[in-house]
């Protein structure tokens, strides 16, 4: 299998303040790693792809400087949301590319709330 | 940019009826994966399909990857309760970034 964890699972917090989302790939490793977010009733937005060792390759549309992401090893990439404003609030999902199967496997997904 | 027109938006079945759902596009796919999410969690792979025509199943689901490359259907037969949720095609445009692509996806609700 292919298992994919993130933590938190869900998160509340204030406007203004940081936080940050882990995934990790438990049972594999993931020399690419994809950070999506998704709205209510609506698809998967990839953000970010973030390779290991290199800087994350962002969407249009997404601010890196907002959405901090660090891949720092084969199994662990973390999203940070930077000074979170309520608009941020959303479902998070992570996932990572089993090397050269060319498939993406899903984490659980971080609900952010801002307040 | 690209996109994946995935039909139907929703579907209201009764258990034990077949459903099929697909996704076509304008331009050329690599790959072709069909996803489940279920409320509040992750999307979780159900078939992935890598060759033009290939027709692969999993136990009572059954994907096609179209001829053209850029189509692709979903079936699930003989349904029970436990395959509502939402149901997800993506597309790989090339191997080199791995980026996918979603379509807006199926939601399925089965009556008992």
């Amino acid at each position: 299998g292919a298992v994919v964890s993130q933590h938190p699972s869900w998160v509340i917090c204030k406007s203004g303040t940081s936080v940050k989302i882990e995934c990790r790939s438990l049972d594999f490793q993931a020399t690419t790693m994809f950070w999506y977010r998704q709205f209510p009733k609506q698809s998967l937005m990839l953000m970010a792809t973030s390779n290991e060792g290199s800087k994350a390759t962002y969407e249009q549309g997404v601010e890196k400087d907002k959405f901090l992401i660090n891949h720092a090893s084969l199994t662990l990439s973390t999203l940070t949301v930077t000074s979170a404003h309520p608009e941020d609030s959303s479902f998070y999902i992570c996932s990572g590319e089993k090397d050269s199967q060319e498939t993406q496997y899903f984490g659980p997904g971080t609900r952010l709330l801002v307040l | 940019g690209q996109q994946l027109n995935q039909s139907p938006q929703s579907m209201f079945i009764q258990e034990g009826e077949d459903v099929s759902m697909n996704c076509t596009s304008s331009s050329i796919f690599n790959t072709w994966l069909w996803y489940k999410q279920d409320p509040g969690e992750g999307p979780v792979l159900l078939i992935a399909l890598y060759k033009a025509g290939e027709l692969t199943s999993n136990g009572r689901l059954t994907a096609q990857f179209g001829i053209t490359r850029k189509d692709s259907f979903l079936n699930i037969s003989a349904s029970i309760p436990s395959d509502v949720g939402i149901y997800f095609c993506a597309g790989q445009l090339s191997s080199n970034t791995g980026k996918l692509i979603f379509g807006q996806g199926t939601t399925l609700q089965v009556k008992p």
